[in-house]
C-alpha cells in the first residue's frame, strides 16, 4: 500500500489578505528557482522563476523573493483567492543540471 | 494551450508485474523528464532524457526502471517488475531547453500496486 504522507505545513489566510510562502533550499550552486502550484489531483503547474541574478521577480498577484545568502525563496500572493487554494512548492535548479528538485510542500487554505 | 499527456490516469497492478506508463510531451520540446510523487509527499526527481539518451537520474531510479522514446512522439516509463513502494503519481514533463525555463508537468498517473 501506500505510504502515510508528510504532514504538509499549512498556511490558511483569510480571502482577500496576502499570502507568503516560505522555502528553503539546499544547494548553493543552484541558480534557477521555480514556484509550482498543484491543485488536488493535478500535476504542478507553473507560477513564476526567478534566476540568482535577481533577488525580486514580479507576476500578476505574485512576487517571488530570493535571499542567496540564506537560501531562502518565498512566493507572496496579492489578494488571496479561493482559487489559491492547493499546494505550493518551490523548485530548484543549476546551470550544467538536467533536473529540478523540489521543495516539500506548503499547502495553503484560503478562508471565505 | 500545447500540453503534456498521459496515459492511463490510473493503473492498478500486482506486484511483481510489469508496468508501463505512457507520455506525449509538447511537441517541440526537447528534454523529458519522469518524477514520482508518493501521497502526500514532495514531488521527487527520477530520471532526465535528451538526444534519445538519459541525462541524468536519481538513485530512485535503479535497473528496475527504465526509459524510452519509441518513436518521435512517445516517452515511456517502464517499471519491471513493480513493488508495492512504487505506488505513486507519476508525473511527466517536458521542456524546451534544459536547465532553465518552464518544465511544463502533465496531469499524472497513479500507480497502485497490490
Amino acid at each position: 500500500g501506500e505510504s502515510v504522507g508528510l504532514h504538509l505545513p499549512t498556511l490558511s489566510v483569510q480571502e482577500g489578505d496576502n499570502s507568503i510562502i516560505n522555502c528553503a533550499y539546499s544547494n548553493s550552486a543552484s541558480d534557477y528557482f521555480i514556484w509550482y502550484k498543484q491543485e488536488s489531483g493535478k500535476g504542478p503547474q507553473f507560477i513564476i522563476d526567478i534566476r540568482s541574478n535577481m533577488d525580486k521577480r514580479q507576476g500578476q498577484r505574485v512576487t517571488v523573493l530570493l535571499n542567496k545568502t540564506v537560501k531562502h525563496l518565498s512566493l507572496q500572493i496579492a489578494a488571496t483567492q479561493p482559487g489559491d487554494s492547493a499546494v505550493y512548492f518551490c523548485a530548484e535548479g543549476s546551470s550544467g543540471t538536467y533536473k529540478y528538485i523540489f521543495g516539500t510542500g506548503t499547502r495553503l487554505k484560503v478562508l471565505a | 494551450e500545447p500540453e503534456v499527456t498521459q496515459t492511463p490516469s490510473h493503473q492498478v497492478t500486482q506486484m511483481g508485474q510489469e508496468v508501463i506508463l505512457r507520455c506525449v510531451p509538447i511537441s517541440n520540446h526537447l528534454y523529458f523528464y519522469w518524477y514520482r510523487q508518493i501521497l502526500g509527499q514532495k514531488v521527487e526527481f527520477l530520471v532526465s532524457f535528451y538526444n534519445n539518451e538519459i541525462s541524468e537520474k536519481s538513485e530512485i531510479f535503479d535497473d528496475q526502471f527504465s526509459v524510452e522514446r519509441p518513436d518521435g512522439s512517445n516517452f515511456t516509463l517502464k517499471i519491471r517488475s513493480t513493488k508495492l513502494e512504487d505506488s505513486a503519481m507519476y508525473f511527466c514533463a517536458s521542456i524546451v531547453s534544459g536547465n532553465t525555463g518552464e518544465l511544463f508537468f502533465g496531469e499524472g498517473s497513479r500507480l497502485t500496486v497490490l
